[in-house]
């Protein structure tokens, strides 16, 4: 059975550009989760989509948004990105049974804002 | 809110022995699961190993097992007969249990290297 996957693998992008990140989860599972891995801040929170609605965000400005589709799948968009966006991005995806199942990792999306 | 602490930032161990990476964690949940991920080079978040909380018996998975102390707020990883695969990153984490509960708490990490 098929992992969760992410594309792109890298991104080179510029300040003040916008960028799109993309996940597909485990197949049976309806829930997606977006974390930001920069180095030194650890593993961060920052949405949690399922069924197709975004269900909560963590404490992240709002230009990072994202939206889930009727497959599941799920895209993290990120506008006017900045030099601290620089990071790995991963995506999860469960059951959506809360905090009673397993979150299952992507490879993640290394992005880096010159 | 609840935060996860590992303590140890770096540590080494010789191919075949055995090693402990330790964990804490402090919440005021009464039921909750705990998590180790291993992020090897290849930067994929793997599960290791998975414990509920009000499950009493220490969860086990192959060479992996936990040490879980409910009352001390401790959940230490062991791994033993170390191999060179096990080389990676080990995360700790958390989630209360429960509809609505959703954001994995993530401890620092723990890297481990294991030597030849």
């Amino acid at each position: 059975e098929a992992g969760v996957t992410q594309s792109p693998t890298h991104l080179i992008k510029t300040r003040g550009q916008q960028v799109t990140l993309r996940c597909s989860p485990i197949s049976g599972h309806t829930s997606v989760y977006w974390y930001q891995q920069a180095l030194g801040l650890g593993l961060q929170f920052l949405l949690w989509y399922d069924e197709g609605e975004e269900r909560n965000r963590g404490n992240f400005p709002p230009r990072f948004s994202g939206r889930q589709f009727p497959n599941y799948s799920s895209e993290l968009n990120v506008n006017a990105l900045e030099l601290e966006d620089s990071a790995l991005y991963l995506c999860a995806s469960s059951l959506g049974q809360g905090g009673t199942d397993t979150q299952y990792f992507g490879p993640g999306t290394r992005l880096t804002v010159l | 809110a609840q935060t996860v602490t590992q303590s140890q930032p770096e540590m080494s161990v010789q191919e075949a022995e055995t090693v402990t990476l330790s964990c804490t964690y402090d919440t005021s949940e009464s039921n909750y699961y705990l998590f180790w991920y291993k992020q090897p080079p290849s930067r994929q978040m793997i599960l290791v190993i998975r414990q509920e909380a009000y499950k009493q018996q220490n969860a086990t998975e192959n060479r992996f097992s936990v040490n879980f102390q409910k009352a001390a707020k401790s959940f230490s990883l062991k791994i033993s007969d170390s191999q060179l695969g096990d080389t990676a990153m080990y995360f700790c984490a958390f989630i209360p249990s429960g509809a609505g509960s959703y954001q994995l708490t993530f401890g620092k990490g723990t890297k481990l290297s294991v030597i030849p």
